[in-house]
C-alpha cells in the first residue's frame, strides 16, 4: 500500500487560513473514519491535533479543523500563528491492522 | 500528565539486535494499547508494531514482521521492542505512542535514535 497523498508544503500569512489536502483511497481514507492529524515541530515529537475526522483533543486550539470528502481528507488551520509552523502529517486506519501516513506538509507562516 | 520515555537506542552494525525500551507514567498502563512508530532522519512516519493492553492482539508492520517482536510488563509499566536482524533502513528514531483506537495515537514519547551502520 502507498502512502497518502499530502502537499509537500502550504503557507499563509499571520490571521489567514491554510487547508492541507491528505488523499488515500476507498481502502484507507474512504473506507474508514478514523482519520487523524499530527504536527511536529523540528526536533520534537509528534502531537495529536485530530482524530476521527474532525475531532480535537483536549488542549487543541479550535483554529484547528478536520474534515473529510471521499476519499480526501483536509486540515484547516484558522488564524495562523507563527507557532503553527510546522510539519504536518495525516494517517488513516487501512485495515484491522494498518495505518498509512502521509508523507506531511511543512506549513510556513509568512 | 501522561509520561512515556523511551531508551535503548544507540549504534548497531547490520545484522545486529537492539532492545528499545519505553517507561510510561501518568496513566493506568495495563489499560491502554501502545504502538511503536519510527520516523527515518528526514523522512516521514512509519508505523512499526501495535500491543493491545493485554497482550492478546499483536500487529507488525510488513517491513519488519518477523525480525522485530513487541511485549510489555504491565507490573513495570514498561513497553518493548526486540529488534533483530536489524537493517540500514531501520536507522530511524522509535516513538512510543499510546493508543486512542483504530490506530490513531494520543500521546507521544520523545524517542530514541537508532542508527543501523557498518
Amino acid at each position: 500500500q502507498s502512502a497518502l497523498t499530502q502537499p509537500p508544503s502550504a503557507s499563509g500569512s499571520p490571521g489567514q487560513s491554510v487547508t492541507i489536502s491528505c488523499t488515500g483511497t476507498s481502502s484507507d481514507v474512504g473506507g474508514y473514519n478514523h482519520v487523524s492529524w499530527y504536527q511536529q515541530h523540528p526536533g520534537k515529537a509528534p502531537k495529536l491535533m485530530i482524530y476521527d475526522v474532525s475531532k480535537r483533543p483536549s488542549g487543541v486550539p479550535d483554529r484547528f479543523s478536520g474534515s473529510k470528502s471521499g476519499n480526501t481528507a483536509s486540515l484547516t488551520v484558522s488564524g495562523l500563528q507563527a507557532e503553527d509552523e510546522a510539519d504536518y502529517y495525516c494517517a488513516s486506519c487501512a485495515g484491522i491492522n494498518n495505518v498509512l501516513f502521509g508523507g506531511g506538509t511543512k506549513v510556513t507562516v509568512l | 500528565e501522561v509520561q512515556l520515555v523511551e531508551s535503548g537506542g544507540g549504534l548497531v552494525q547490520p545484522g545486529g539486535s537492539l532492545r528499545l525500551s519505553c517507561k510510561a507514567s501518568g496513566f493506568t498502563f495495563s489499560s491502554h494499547g501502545i504502538h511503536w512508530v519510527r520516523q527515518a532522519p528526514g523522512k516521514g512516519l512509519e508505523w512499526v508494531s501495535y500491543i493491545a493492553s493485554s497482550t492478546t492482539t499483536i500487529y507488525y508492520a510488513d517491513s519488519v514482521k518477523g525480525r522485530f517482536t513487541i511485549s510489555r510488563d504491565n507490573a513495570k509499566n514498561s513497553l518493548f521492542l526486540q529488534m533483530n536482524s536489524l537493517r540500514d533502513e531501520d536507522t530511524a528514531v522509535y516513538y512510543c505512542a499510546t493508543s486512542l483506537g483504530w490506530f490513531q495515537f494520543d500521546s507521544w514519547g520523545q524517542g530514541t535514535l537508532v542508527t543501523v551502520s557498518s
